[in-house]
């Protein structure tokens, strides 16, 4: 069965640092992946969403990156801020599916 | 304001006890999905609707019942709650289908004892 693999321990990261994070997939072959940052006790809110056919996307001081042949999505934040902190969670879809998969998150802590 | 609406955010209930948890959405969206989120786990579709009047199951469609009657509104209902049931859910809408950029509600805290 698919499954999608987001680092399960906290990222502790110093303000004003790059903050990656990683979003590894295995027997699945999305044609997009989208990424969520959800605060403690919120939904999920949208952020980002890459295409098979791109290799880079950005907005403002975040960028994710997709490489099919490894499988994996890279999001990084730069010049992280204490405002930052969250969970970020990765979705895959459709790949075959009517239906978006989602990883189980990375908490992200910014330390001023 | 565009959003996801879900009552109630907390309930504590018991086993056996009927409830049902609403879910409403201003966007005039086709889909709506239900999910709950379990630590380590990740968000787990329960039930998803494609239009009003079509409904199918998702992941984890065991406990659960949904409607689909309004355009606007998706119901999660638990017929006969158990503790394995104690879970956070969201209800999520999308207007380009269950692959597509999905709006969360805020979430429902239910603990069943």
């Amino acid at each position: 069965s698919q499954k999608i693999e987001q680092n399960s321990e906290a990222l502790n990261i110093q303000e004003g640092k790059t903050a990656t994070l990683t979003c590894n997939y295995t027997n699945y072959s999305p044609a997009y992946l989208q990424w969520y940052r959800q605060d403690p006790g919120r939904g999920p809110v949208f952020l980002l969403l890459i295409r098979e056919n791109e290799k880079e996307k950005r907005k403002e001081r975040l960028k994710v990156t997709f490489d099919t042949t490894l499988k994996q999505s890279l999001f990084h934040i730069t010049a992280s801020q204490p405002a930052d902190s969250a969970t970020y969670l990765c979705a895959l879809g459709p790949g075959g599916y009517n239906k978006l998969i989602f990883g189980a998150g990375t908490r992200l802590a910014v330390h001023p | 304001e565009a959003q996801v609406t879900q009552n109630p955010r907390y309930l504590i209930t018991v086993t056996g006890k009927k409830l049902t948890v609403t879910c409403s959405q201003n966007m005039n969206h086709e889909y709506m999905s239900w999910y709950r989120q379990d630590p380590g786990l990740g968000l787990r579709q329960i039930y998803y609707s494609m239009n009003v009047e079509v409904t199918d199951k998702g992941d984890v469609p065991e406990g659960y019942k949904v409607s689909r009657k309004e355009k606007r509104n998706f119901p999660l209902i638990l017929e006969s709650p158990s503790p394995n049931q104690t879970s956070l859910y969201f209800c999520a809408s999308s207007s380009s289908g269950g692959t597509g950029e999905l709006f969360f509600g805020e979430g429902s805290r239910l603990t069943v004892l």
